[in-house]
């Protein structure tokens, strides 16, 4: 069975402040790892994505997230907040070759302007 | 990406009402959708994988005859909530995609408040 754990349940920041929200998953072989976001009041979109390749993954908005398998963690990143980023964050995680997803709690930000 | 769409997005119903929610691929065919269901404060749960053309696939836990699904087609599965109590009062979201290399892309999700 695959299970993610995400430590941060809501974290408040100032704009320009750095970010990083933890992501720990939990699966015994070959992992596709995914960072969603769910801006207030609308759907969940995609902001990264790791297969395979280079363990840090650049994605949109200036986000990243870097995939340390000696961990099993999936981190996101920022280094410099805005206000337009308050939103909710999953990480989520699904063996490859599997399409069945797993997503964590997810993660309340919110940028103090 | 896959773009979908999902009808309607705010439920309110008394209990005892079947609701339908309908969640439709526009531009990809989809022959496997994803229906997730979401507490407040908690995360997404996959409730069960819809097949077109066939029977959906339902999670441990998950009643098959409460919960109704339907894919009659590459662009359209249907959830139906069956005499819908206020504990199925939740945020259902569906998906299509995935698998490979491939991401899941959601619907808006449907809010669905029994009284």
């Amino acid at each position: 069975a695959q299970s993610v754990s995400q430590h941060n349940h809501h974290v408040i920041l100032s704009e320009a402040a750095s970010l990083e929200l933890g992501c720990n998953y939990s699966y015994g072989g070959t992992v596709n790892l995914f960072w969603y976001v769910q801006y207030p009041g609308q759907h969940l979109q995609l902001l990264l994505k790791y297969f395979s390749g280079d363990p840090l993954v650049k994605g949109i908005k200036g986000f990243e997230a870097e995939f340390i398998k000696s961990k099993f963690s999936f981190n996101l990143r920022k280094p410099s907040v805005q206000w337009s980023d308050t939103a909710e964050y999953f990480c989520a995680v699904n063996g490859e070759g599997y399409q069945k997803v797993t997503f964590g709690i997810g993660t309340k930000l919110q940028v103090i302007p | 990406g896959a773009v979908v769409s999902q009808h309607p997005s705010w439920v309110i119903c008394k209990s005892g009402t079947s609701v339908k929610i309908e969640c439709r691929s526009l531009d990809f065919q989809a022959t496997t959708m994803f229906w997730y269901r979401q507490f407040p404060k908690q995360s997404l749960m996959l409730m069960a994988t819809s097949n077109e053309g066939s029977k959906a696939t339902y999670e441990q836990g998950v009643e098959k005859d409460k919960f109704l699904i339907n894919h009659a087609s590459l662009t359209l599965s249907t959830l139906t909530v069956t005499s819908a109590h206020p504990e199925d009062s939740s945020f259902y979201i569906c998906s299509v995609g995935g698998g490979g290399n491939q991401p899941q892309h959601f619907g808006d999700g449907t809010r669905l408040s029994i009284l």
